[in-house]
């Protein structure tokens, strides 16, 4: 079956400067790739999502790049902020509706 | 719309004990899962439906039930709770599978 690994577990960056976060996964069939963030005690909320016929995909802040070959794909913050202090997490989906989750990493944004 | 509601928000359970987790979702989706988060672990699935009537095992079903009866409506029943158990447990809902999946705000579950 899938696996993701994630790395690394816990990331400190200064604020305004860039957070890379990487996932690789063992299924090469694995079609869909999305990113969550968690808050701390709050609910998993998607922030990007790539498919596998695409190699790159941004939204302002936020780019999730994808190696089909590599079999990895990272989540890419600039510009960060305090508000993107949280955990996140990659996943990879396998066969009947199963996403694999990877294991999170803690982003702290120093002042 | 409220989304997906979960009820209750925390519970402690003894040893062998049952209890039933409720989930909602008032978006009509026809997907719907069940999760458990271990404390520095990523989410594993316990049950997944795909519409009324139709529910099937995820990565870690044991010890676990689920029922569909309606589109809204996705129950997660813990039978003989174990320690194991402890943990806390997400619903989530989608109107396209795997895609833009809609979280409850979890169940905070320990089981002395």
């Amino acid at each position: 079956g899938e696996n993701v690994e994630q790395h690394p577990s816990t990331l400190s960056v200064q604020e305004g400067d860039s957070a890379v976060i990487k996932c690789t996964y063992s299924d090469s069939a694995s079609n869909y790739f999305p990113w969550y963030k968690q808050e701390l005690g709050k609910r998993p909320q998607l922030i990007i999502d790539i498919r596998s016929n695409v190699g790159e995909k941004k939204d302002q802040r936020i780019a999730v790049t994808l190696n089909k070959t590599a079999k990895h794909f990272s989540l890419h913050i600039t510009e960060t902020q305090p508000e993107d202090s949280a955990v996140y997490f990659c996943a990879a989906s396998e066969a009947n509706y199963q996403l694999i989750w990877g294991a999170g990493t803690k982003l702290i944004i120093k002042p | 719309n409220a989304g997906v509601t979960q009820t209750p928000k925390f519970r402690i359970l003894k040893i062998g004990q049952s209890m039933t987790l409720q989930c909602a979702q008032d978006m009509n989706h026809n997907y719907m899962y069940w999760y458990r988060q271990d404390p520095g672990m990523g989410l594993k699935l316990i049950y997944y439906s795909v519409g009324a009537g139709i529910t099937d095992k995820g990565e870690v079903p044991n010890g676990y039930n689920v029922s569909r009866s309606t589109t809204e409506d996705f129950p997660l029943r813990l039978e003989l709770a174990a320690p194991s158990q402890t943990s806390v447990y997400f619903c989530a809902s989608s109107n396209s599978g795997l895609e833009k999946l809609f979280f409850g705000s979890g169940t905070q579950l320990s089981v002395l």
